[in-house]
């Protein structure tokens, strides 16, 4: 099975900051990943797919990079609105398709 | 806009069962494989069961593989996961995601809570 670890767990940062998470694969999944922001209550909203394709709508500050087995998230200038959990997502193959553990980003 | 309703969430003991449903509009249904995912309350996202559009392909995780059942029924654009063998550690909120492209969720649904308690 195809794990993904994300880093780190818990986040402390102000508005403004440069923000990067990191979420490796056990395997290389290629470019197979997506990223989700999920605020309480709310279902997981997408914002990067194939590694590093923007949604449509969503902030040019949010960014992903990477392939193989290690990739990022980077949020250039942290805003009110991105203190949330955020989540990847390997799609690369059905066994199955992982989530990593999430990324609390809280506000310092 | 997409719309994902889910229902069929509530109250069970151990060993018992439930069928979730999810009514999809707005897009054409059977063109889309679709996935459940669920989130125990205040922990992280769990990927559970997924179906090709035609519903000829079915995908489970190691946790739930034996005891849940996703299906489809394209006439209803309705999909379902019928969970049985119930255990304590699958309460959750239970999300329906339909599947973009090769496997990521743009659109999901509002969620339906199970919880397993005697």
């Amino acid at each position: 099975d195809f794990e993904m670890t994300q880093s780190p767990s818990t986040l402390s940062a102000s508005l403004g900051d440069r923000v990067t998470i990191t979420c490796r694969a056990s395997q290389s999944i290629s470019n197979w990943l997506a990223w989700y922001q999920q605020k309480p209550g709310k279902a997981p909203k997408v914002l990067i797919y194939k590694a590093s394709t923007l949604d449509g709508g969503v902030p040019s500050r949010f960014s992903g990079s990477g392939s193989g087995t290690e990739f990022t998230l980077t949020i250039s200038s942290l805003q009110p609105d991105d203190f949330a959990t955020y989540y990847c997502q390997q799609y690369h193959s059905y066994s199955p398709w992982a989530f990593g553990q999430g990324t609390k980003v809280e506000i310092k | 806009e997409v719309q994902l309703l889910e229902s069929g969430g509530g109250l069970v003991q151990p060993g018992g069962s439930l069928r979730l449903s999810c009514a999809g509009s707005r897009f054409t249904f059977s063109s889309y494989a679709m996935t459940w995912v669920r989130q125990t309350p205040g922990k992280g996202l769990e990927w559970v069961s997924a179906i090709s559009g035609n519903g000829g392909n079915t995908y489970y995780s190691d946790s739930v593989k034996g005891r849940f059942s996703i299906s489809r029924d394209n006439s209803r654009n309705t999909l379902y996961l019928q969970m049985n063998r119930l255990r304590v550690e699958d309460t959750a909120l239970y999300y329906c995601a339909k599947q973009d492209d090769s496997g990521w969720y743009r659109d999901w649904g509002q969620g339906t809570l199970v919880t397993v308690s005697s």
